[in-house]
Parts: C-alpha cells; sequence; structure tokens
C-alpha cells in the first residue's frame, strides 16, 4: 500500500519570504500522479499543483514550485513571495495511474503560518 | 468550470437519528464520487468511493450500514449516516472526478458539511 509522510506538522514563514514543505511517499508503482492541495480555513480544498512521476521537470504554478526527486521519493513544495493568503493546511497526495475510480492517499498535512 | 456543491453546509442531528448529505456536482457530470471524513486538525479519510449506477466500495473499518452512500445519477450522491452517534460528530468532504479527458483524474471538492450530533 501506498503511503505519504509530511514530517512537519507546523511551519511559519514571513510575508515574502520562501517557505519549502516537505513529502515522502512509498509506492512499488513506477508511474503515478502527486498533489499538493491547499486547506485554507474556509475548508475548502484547493489543487495547488500536481506533479506526473514519468516527468522529470519539475511542476511549477506561479509562486508554487515542486521539487521532485523520484529516486528518494520525496516531492517538496516551494512558496515564494509567501502571501497572508498562503495561511492553510497543505497536502500531500498520492494517486496511483489506474483511471477516475482511483483514489488519493493524503499525507497527515503541514499546518503554514504566513505572519506579517 | 467544475464546481461540486453539498447540501447541508452544518447539521445538528440528536442521537439515534439519520442525517442525509448531498454532493452534487453543478456543472459537469461526474464519473466517480469519493466520500472523506475530517477530524479536527487532521487529514482525510476516505470512506468510500461510488460509480453512478453501482454500490459504493468502502474503505476498510468504515460501516457500510452505517454510512449509506447512494450515486442515483452522474451529478448526485448522497451520504446517510444511520442511526447518529456523537462519535459520528465529524466534518464530511465529497469530491468528484471529471471525465474531461485529463489522465490526472483530478478530484474536485465540495466544501464539506459540519455534522454535528447532540
Amino acid at each position: 500500500a501506498q503511503t505519504v509522510t509530511q514530517s512537519q506538522p507546523e511551519m511559519s514563514v514571513q510575508e515574502a519570504e520562501t517557505v519549502t514543505l516537505s513529502c515522502t511517499y512509498d509506492t512499488s508503482e513506477s508511474n503515478y500522479y502527486l498533489f499538493w492541495y491547499k486547506q485554507p480555513p474556509s475548508r475548502q480544498m484547493i489543487l495547488v499543483i500536481r506533479q506526473e512521476a514519468y516527468k522529470q521537470q519539475n511542476a511549477t504554478e506561479n509562486r508554487f514550485s515542486v521539487n521532485f526527486q523520484k529516486a528518494a521519493k520525496s516531492f517538496s513544495l516551494k512558496i515564494s513571495d509567501s502571501q497572508l493568503g498562503d495561511t492553510a493546511m497543505y497536502f500531500c497526495a498520492f494517486k496511483r495511474v489506474q483511471g477516475g475510480s482511483e483514489k488519493l492517499v493524503f499525507g497527515k498535512g503541514t499546518k503554514l503560518t504566513v505572519n506579517p | 468550470g467544475a464546481v461540486v456543491s453539498q447540501h447541508p453546509s452544518r447539521v445538528i442531528c440528536k442521537s439515534g437519528t439519520s442525517v442525509k448529505i448531498e454532493c452534487r456536482s453543478l456543472d459537469f457530470q461526474a464519473t466517480t464520487m469519493f466520500w472523506y471524513r475530517q477530524f479536527p486538525k487532521q487529514s482525510l479519510m476516505l470512506m468510500a468511493t461510488s460509480n453512478e449506477g453501482s454500490k459504493a466500495t468502502y474503505e476498510q473499518g468504515v460501516e457500510k450500514d452505517k454510512f449509506l452512500i447512494n450515486h442515483a445519477s452522474l451529478t448526485l450522491s448522497t451520504l446517510t449516516v444511520t442511526s447518529a452517534h456523537p462519535e459520528d460528530s465529524s466534518f464530511y468532504i465529497c469530491s468528484a472526478t471529471k471525465p474531461d479527458g485529463s489522465p490526472f483524474y483530478e478530484q474536485y471538492f465540495g466544501p464539506g458539511t459540519r455534522l454535528t450530533v447532540t
């Protein structure tokens, strides 16, 4: 079974600075998808960024980028120029490539606080 | 867009009663819908996966007779908590997969329903 580990329960960063959230996973699959979701205080889950395992190039979405190290099974999220609105729980998630019925496996989350 | 709604957003019920939560995909037909439970300050725990017209697939440890899932159409899935007890109090979130040809089969999440059993 796949597992996702987020070793940082809480982190804080000053506004405008950069922060990196860690995620490691365990799988025997060679191809899969990885995701970072954000859950602000409203509790609405929002997709931040996604990565296909067979693509070596790291995904980037504006201020958000990932460092995907397939051999190390590591998938960290870097947030640049942190904003107050980035304050949220961040969940790393794994999904096998098996079609639309395939479930997401979530990590336990990292609570990020951006301080003014 | 891909919007998923849930109703109600909050519900309070008495112990021993049943409560139904609806999950709707508003602007797309969902091939699959998922139901999650989230305790305070914890991650999402998948309860079950449902496909339209089929019986739901429950995760290990989830009581299928207590958490009834009905996926009646491509836009509606319901979760009924039967004979609710205070320990069923939680935040319930649904998500739906949009068949747009994307290999990711991205899950679009509803806003969640807070259930309180008194």
